[in-house]
Parts: C-alpha cells; structure tokens; sequence
C-alpha cells in the first residue's frame, strides 16, 4: 500500500531556530512529491520535487528529494512565528491515472516567540 | 480570479439528515478532488473526477457520492449524515492532475 510518513509529528521550537521536518513514503510509480503549509484553513503550496538532490529554496525554505532513500526533507532556517502551522507533504504516481495526492499526517510545528 | 469556492463554510447536521457540499471553480480545470481532514490526520481522498461525466472513488469513499455535469461543478453528497463524518472537508482543483493544486477554503462540518 501506498504511504506517507511524516516525522516528527509536532515540534516546538524558539524563535531564531532551524528545524527539519522529514517525510518518507512507499509508493510504486513515484511521480513527485508536494509540501503544503496550513494554517488555519486550506493547504498552500511550497514546493514540488521530481529530481532526486536538486534543491528547491523560497526565502528562509528549502526543500530536496532523495529518490533513492524514498525520502524528503523540509528546512526552515531562522524561524518566525509565522511559520508556526502544519506542513504537508503529498506524492503523486505516474501512470496516466488522476487519483490525486496522497497525503501523510503532517508535522504541526509551533514556533514560540 | 475567485478560484476554488466551497460553500458553507460551517455546518452542524443532525443524524440521518442529508446535504450537499457545494464546490465551483473559474480555472477551467479538468481534474477535481474531494478530500477530507480528520484532527491530527493528512486528508483523504473522497472522490475525484477527471472531466465532466466522470467520477470515481478515492480512498474514503463510503458514504458519500458525487456528480460532475459541468466542468466548473463538483457538488459532494452526504445521504445519511453519521457522527463519523465530522470533519474538515477541502475541495481542491488541477489542470493536469500532477501539479498545480488548488484548494477551497474548505467546509467545516459536524454531526450531532
């Protein structure tokens, strides 16, 4: 069975401080692999990685692929309270089927002031 | 551009009742989804239709239907609501299936 695994699951960190957030997933005919942000209502994308070890980066956010290890991580350095909320990752396969993302349980970060 | 719009926003439903979850988008997207987030928990996928007259289930399909007559539309049905459909449910939208995701701000519904 297709899976995402999201580690950790919540994590509390001070203002100023790096965090990584892991996601692994099992899954035949891999196509990609999505971060989402939440806050309050619906997720927003971050990033899409296709290409093991190319590293994606917007601002203070960074994200890479390794399709070897069936692993992904998520770097936010010099945090701010804003960043406080659930990140999502997702993948989607490859095979001309249209069936979505699949989700894991996404990590709820809190950053305290 | 309004995008995904999902309407109610909130809704409290009594046991046994029915309703519809309404979900419209203006981006001419062929592919929508219907998913839902239980606390603590990744969303699931309900429903989801690959253009106009086609639907087919996700992975937490029972309970629940849906239609697709126009490409902006994707309406969900609850026939029989149950207290194990409390959730968060987001409608979301693509135009290739593989990237561009966008989701409605979603619909807060309990069942009582």
């Amino acid at each position: 069975e297709d899976k995402v695994v999201q580690s950790p699951l919540s994590l509390v960190v001070h203002e100023g401080d790096t965090v990584t957030l892991n996601c692994s997933y099992e899954v035949t005919n891999f196509r990609s692999l999505l971060w989402y942000k939440q806050e309050k209502k619906a997720p927003t994308f971050l990033f899409m990685l296709t290409s093991s070890g190319i590293e994606k980066k917007s601002g203070r956010l960074s994200s890479i692929l390794d399709k070897k290890e069936l692993f992904s991580i998520l770097n936010i350095t010099a945090t701010q309270t804003g960043d406080s909320a659930i990140y999502l990752c997702a993948f989607t396969v490859s095979g001309g089927g249209a069936d979505g993302l699949t989700f894991g349980k996404g990590t709820h970060l809190i950053i305290q002031p | 551009n309004a995008g995904v719009t999902q309407t109610p926003k909130f809704r409290i439903l009594k046991i046994g009742q029915s309703m519809t979850l309404q979900c419209t988008q203006d981006m001419n997207h062929n592919y929508m989804y219907w998913y839902r987030q239980d606390p603590g928990m990744g969303l699931k996928l309900i429903y989801y239709s690959v253009g106009a007259g086609i639907t087919d289930k996700g992975e937490v399909p029972n309970g629940y239907n849906v239609s697709r007559s126009t490409t902006e539309d994707f309406p969900l049905r609850l026939e029989l609501a149950a207290p194990s459909q409390t959730s968060v449910y987001f409608c979301a939208s693509t135009p290739s299936g593989t990237y561009g995701y966008t989701f409605g701000s979603g619909t807060r519904l309990t069942v009582v």
